[in-house]
Formats: structure tokens, C-alpha cells, sequence
């Protein structure tokens, strides 16, 4: 079954510096692989997916993220944070030969003035 | 278009009580998912529906079941609560299956006392 891991539960950074929060996969190659962030007290917005082919990816927001086989990583980065970007950040394969989203623990990112 | 909405937003429930949570997909959707999320933690997988029909589960007890209806909306019904049910109820919904990415909703704030 499908897995992820997210390391770093919580990451800080200053506005205007690199975003980098890391996931990585079980060792299945998932079908698509997603990014979602979650504001307080609010559901799930899709930052962007992964498909098949293209191994970098981009989202909205600014954020982007690259699909490296060879190290099952799914890393989400963003060149400069903005203080709008302080939320909790969820990696999220999806199940082969399912398709329920497996989610991972969440990084909270804080971005201080 | 509107998104996934659900209701209520937040429930107060008394351990051993029944409780139904609400959710209407986006428009077009027919794949409607229930997630679990408590407190600190990544969404659970609970079940998926699509075109009526349970076409998944995750690991959780026998109380916890579901509807989808002919217009696909959805219900979550949880039996017996529990004080360990108390949680953030995460709806989502996809056109066709997962592939397209989930849009989820707000959730409803589940208090189990």
C-alpha cells in the first residue's frame, strides 16, 4: 500500500526567503501525487498534481514542485514566501489500483515578518 | 460554480449518540470521499462512493457507513459515537475518479462529550 512521509512537522522561514517542504513516496510509483494546503479551521485546497510525465510541476500560488524517481520525492518549493503562505502543507499520493488519497502527517509552515 | 459544501460546520454530539453530516459535490462530480482528520493529524481515508455504489473503504468500524444519492451528495452517518470520533469531517468530491485532483470541503468540527 501506498505511503508518504513529510519531514519536518513544523518549518520556519522569513518572508521573501526559499520554501522547502519535503515528501517522500513508498517506493510504488503512485499514479498521481498531489500537494494540498489547509488554512486554519478550513478544508483542503489543491496547490497542484502530479501526473505522469512532466517532472516538475507547477501550481498556483508560486508554489512548484519536482517528481524525482530515483529519490521518491515529491518536494514542494516556492522562491520567496509571502506571509499568506503560513498554513499546514499536506503531500498526498494516491492509492494504486485505488483511488483514495493516502495523506502524510502535514508540514506547518510559519513565515515571520 | 459552486464548490463542496457540507453541513453542518460545527456539531456537538453525546458519546453513544448516532450523528449524520451532510455534503454536496461540485457540480459535475460524481466521486464523492469522506476523510477523517484529528487533531494535529493528516486526513484518514474513511470510504468513497461513486455513482451510488461504496467502491472503497478505509480501516474504520462497521458504525461508521454512507449514502450517495442520485444527484450525488452524500451522507456519513457514525453510530455509537465515541469520544475518539471527535474530529474535522473532510468531504471531497471528483469528476470521473481521482485523477482530476479532489476538491474538498470545509469540513464539519465534530465534538464528541
Amino acid at each position: 500500500a501506498q505511503s508518504v512521509t513529510q519531514l519536518g512537522s513544523h518549518v520556519s522561514v522569513s518572508e521573501g526567503a526559499l520554501v522547502l517542504l519535503r515528501c517522500n513516496y513508498s517506493s510504488s510509483v503512485p499514479p498521481y501525487l498531489f500537494w494540498y494546503v489547509q488554512y486554519p479551521n478550513q478544508g483542503l485546497q489543491l496547490l497542484l498534481k502530479y501526473t505522469t510525465g512532466a517532472t516538475l510541476v507547477k501550481g498556483i500560488n508560486g508554489f512548484e514542485a519536482e517528481f524525482k524517481k530515483s529519490e521518491t520525492s515529491f518536494h514542494l518549493t516556492k522562491p520567496s514566501a509571502h506571509m499568506s503562505d503560513a498554513a499546514e502543507y499536506f503531500c498526498a499520493p494516491m492509492n494504486t489500483g485505488f483511488q483514495k488519497l493516502v495523506f502524510g502527517t502535514g508540514t506547518r509552515l510559519l513565515v515571520s515578518p | 460554480e459552486t464548490g463542496v459544501t457540507q453541513s453542518p460546520t460545527h456539531l456537538i454530539k453525546t458519546r453513544g449518540q448516532q450523528v449524520t453530516l451532510r455534503c454536496s459535490s461540485q457540480s459535475g462530480h460524481n466521486t464523492v470521499s469522506w476523510y477523517q482528520q484529528a487533531l494535529g493529524q493528516g486526513p484518514q481515508f474513511i470510504f468513497q462512493y461513486y455513482r451510488e455504489e461504496e467502491n472503497g473503504r478505509g480501516n474504520f468500524p462497521p458504525r461508521f457507513s454512507g449514502l450517495q444519492f442520485p444527484n450525488y451528495s452524500s451522507e456519513l452517518n457514525v453510530n455509537a459515537l465515541e469520544l475518539d470520533d471527535s474530529a474535522l469531517y473532510l468531504c471531497a468530491s471528483s469528476p470521473r475518479g481521482g485523477g482530476y485532483g479532489y476538491t474538498f470541503g470545509s469540513g464539519t468540527r465534530l465534538t464528541v462529550v
